[in-house]
């Protein structure tokens, strides 16, 4: 049992640059989420997905898309990186019956050059 | 929109000691209040949480306690020890189904003296 699962662990892109982190949970949960942390602004919200087939806008969409490819697997992409996207990215899970906790990767640092 | 405060910023205490973190948070549908330790490098780790329906909740030497007349919920370690020492995150969910939203405090970096 491996949790939730992100890759790669880091990378470095150029500005303008197109590449999609990918995550996959092995727990059965409904929902998925992607998270930014910066220094000193703890966790934001970027998109999650209730549900397969289901995406919503967070608190700091723009810039990214999403695709939840089946139930395990929720993908984010940068389609033309900044360096304000220069970030570490988390993947979380959660189920949505009794404990609804997130369960989290062990996350992507990405600088964007 | 929905915000979740949390202080202090950074918390020092010695060995032994007990630590208390605070959050507030600013949506009454509120339902479901986690707490994670982040070590250095790597992910948040869900260490305990509460319902809305419970006053307080107890593991070891963790507990929780929330108010939801004040809106806020603490986060309470005692006899505290060196691995203790990490960024602990309170969060606050509202909606009762898969489509609701998780919204984080800002962080408390606790230091455990020797």
């Amino acid at each position: 049992n491996a949790g939730v699962t992100q890759t790669p662990k880091f990378q470095v892109l150029k500005t303008g640059q197109s590449m999609t982190l990918q995550c996959a949970q092995d727990m059965n949960h409904n929902s998925m989420y992607w998270y930014r942390q910066d220094p000193g602004m703890g966790l934001r919200l970027i998109y999650y997905s209730a549900s397969e087939g289901t995406t919503d806008k967070g608190e700091v969409p723009n810039g990214y898309n999403v695709s939840r490819l089946n139930k395990r697997e929720f993908s984010l992409r940068l389609e033309s990186a900044a360096p304000s996207q220069t970030s570490v990215y988390f993947c979380a899970s959660s189920e949505e019956v009794k404990r609804w906790g997130a369960f989290f990767g062990q996350g992507t640092r990405l600088t964007v050059v | 929109g929905e915000n979740v405060e949390q202080h202090p910023s950074t918390l020092s205490v010695q060995e032994g000691d007990s630590a208390v973190i605070k959050c507030t948070y600013s949506d009454s549908a509120s339902n479901y209040f986690p707490w994670y330790k982040q070590e250095l490098g790597k992910g948040p780790q869900l260490i305990i949480d509460i319902r809305s329906n419970v006053g307080e909740k107890k593991d070891q030497r963790i507990a929780v306690t929330l108010n939801k007349t004040a809106k806020h919920f603490s986060l309470h370690i005692t006899e505290t020890q060196p691995e203790d020492s990490a960024v602990y995150f309170c969060a606050a969910r509202t909606g009762y189904s898969s489509a609701s939203k998780i919204i984080f405090g800002s962080g408390t970096r606790l230091s455990i003296r020797p």
